[in-house]
C-alpha cells in the first residue's frame, strides 16, 4: 500500500496570506490527524477527521481549519498566517481511533516571513 | 485532559548496552499507549502500542515496552543498543473515553555512540 502523502512538501508563505495544506491517506484508513511539530511546542494536536466529522479539536485558535472530502482524503487550511505558524505540519491517518496506530506523512514545512 | 511527560530530553547509550527511554502518562479513562521514533529528515513510524493484556509489548527493531499502570509509566527498552537506533522518540497516549486524540510527548533524543 502506498503511504499517507502531503503536498505540497514546502511552502513559503508572508504574514496575513492564507494556506491550504492536503493530505492523501492509506487506502482503507478513515481517520486523519493534523499536528504542528516546532523545536519549541513538541507535536501539538490540531484536529481529527472521520467519515468527514471532526470529531477532535486541540487548542488552537480559529485560524486553523480543515475538513475531509468523502475518499477521506483531508485538508487543512491557516487563515491570516503569523510568523508563529511557521512548522513543520503533519498528517497521520489510522484505520479508526483508539486502539490503532497512526501512520504519519512526510510533513510540509511551512515558512512564514 | 490527557498528558504525557518524557522526563529526559536525551538519552545516551553506548552501542551494545541496554536502553531505556522514560514516558510516564495521564488519562481519565484506560489508556491506550503508543511509540513512535522520527528518523533525521524521515518521518515518524510507529513502533509498538499498548491497549491491553500483558505488560511487556514488543515492536519493531528488537524494541519493547513495559506498561506500569501503578506508575502510569510506559518506558521504552532494548537489550542491545545498535548505533542505528539514534532517532528522536515519542511516546502517545489516548484514552478510550476521547480516542480520537492523540498526547504526544515531548520526544527523547537517543543518540548511540560506537
Amino acid at each position: 500500500k502506498a503511504g499517507v502523502t502531503q503536498t505540497p512538501r514546502y511552502l513559503i508563505k508572508t504574514r496575513g496570506q492564507q494556506v491550504t495544506l492536503s493530505c492523501s491517506p492509506i487506502s482503507g484508513h478513515r481517520s486523519v490527524s493534523w499536528y504542528q511539530q516546532t523545536p519549541g511546542q513538541g507535536l501539538q494536536f490540531l484536529f481529527e477527521y472521520f467519515s468527514e466529522t471532526q470529531r477532535n479539536k486541540g487548542n488552537f485558535p480559529g485560524r486553523f481549519s480543515g475538513r475531509q472530502f468523502s475518499n477521506s482524503r483531508s485538508e487543512m487550511n491557516v487563515s491570516t498566517l503569523e510568523l508563529g505558524d511557521s512548522a513543520l505540519y503533519l498528517c497521520a491517518s489510522s484505520y479508526g481511533t483508539g486502539t490503532n496506530e497512526q501512520y504519519f506523512g512526510p510533513g510540509t514545512r511551512l515558512t512564514v516571513t | 485532559a490527557q498528558s504525557v511527560a518524557q522526563p529526559e530530553d536525551q538519552v545516551n547509550v553506548a552501542e551494545g548496552n541496554p536502553l531505556t527511554v522514560k514516558c510516564t502518562y495521564s488519562v481519565s479513562g484506560n489508556p491506550y499507549l503508543f511509540w513512535y521514533v522520527q528518523y533525521p529528515n524521515r518521518g515518524l513510524q510507529f513502533l509498538l502500542k499498548y491497549i491491553t493484556g500483558d505488560n511487556l509489548v514488543k515492536g519493531s527493531y528488537g524494541f519493547e515496552a513495559e506498561f506500569n499502570k501503578s506508575q502510569t509509566s510506559f518506558h521504552l527498552k532494548k537489550p542491545s543498543a545498535l548505533v542505528s537506533d539514534s532517532a528522536l522518540y515519542f511516546c502517545a497516549v489516548r484514552d478510550n473515553t476521547n480516542a480520537g486524540k492523540s498526547t504526544f510527548g515531548d520526544g527523547t533524543t537517543l543518540t548511540v555512540k560506537p
